[in-house]
């Protein structure tokens, strides 16, 4: 049990255009899912907490209107990146909270590539 | 934002040989992780230790805990060419639910 996943694993966009990301827990159900950003040869770095129902709460730094978050049933967050452009390029990765300590799942990832 | 410093940041190890790797961190946490990526790929988790743990065995690893200096290390024992990868320690804080936030990485290159 316990399996995140995420579509599509790998997109390549032109410079402009709009990309949604998608998390699923696949096999629980999930009040909080995460949102990592990581460039190449870097650590992960959270952008955003994504709470069912509600307005996702965004690290320092991270543009709200430019990452769009929508987080709207218990197994299914989306991630959308508008108007990208190439330094949006990254590996983004998403979490799952099952709802005790000790159970945050992660996804694949996905590799955004914008042209 | 994250927690803090791993050392070293690149390790290169024959095969066969110990690779040791330390992990700072700033905060109290409810438990700390360790996972390896390899290049371009997703995370793999590897261990968890709680707080209140001071050592823990998998396989070839060990990992310890330290809480009164905020630090852990990950110990693999007779590496091999395939646990050439990135290791990140991860620690979450100590409210359930919270984003786990992560070291800067380890990047072990093991020869054979």
């Amino acid at each position: 049990g316990a399996v995140v996943s995420q579509h599509p694993s790998w997109v390549i966009c032109k410079s402009g255009t709009s990309v949604k990301i998608e998390c699923r827990s696949l096999d629980f159900q999930a009040t909080t899912m995460f949102w990592y950003r990581q460039f190449p040869k870097q650590s992960l770095m959270l952008m955003a907490t994504s709470n069912e129902g509600s307005k996702a709460t965004y690290e320092q730094g991270v543009e709200k209107d430019k990452f769009l978050i929508n987080h709207a049933s218990l197994t299914l967050s989306t991630l959308t990146v508008t108007s990208a452009h190439p330094e949006d390029s990254s590996f983004y990765i998403c979490s799952a909270f099952r709802g005790r300590a000790d159970e945050q799942f992660f996804g694949p990832g996905t590799r955004l590539t914008v042209l | 934002s994250q927690q803090g410093e791993e050392d070293p940041q690149a390790l290169s190890i024959q095969e066969g040989e110990n690779a040791t790797m330390n992990c700072s961190y700033k905060t109290s946490i409810n438990n700390l992780q360790w996972y390896r990526q390899n290049s371009g790929r997703g995370l793999v988790h590897l261990i968890l230790i709680r707080s209140n743990e001071r050592e823990k065995h998998s396989g070839r690893l060990r990992v310890t805990l330290d809480t009164s200096k905020k630090s852990s290390s990950l110990l693999i024992t007779a590496s091999r060419a395939a646990d050439t990868a990135s290791y990140f320690c991860a620690t979450e804080a100590n409210q359930a639910g919270t984003a786990l936030i992560f070291g800067k990485g380890t990047t072990l290159s093991v020869s054979s």
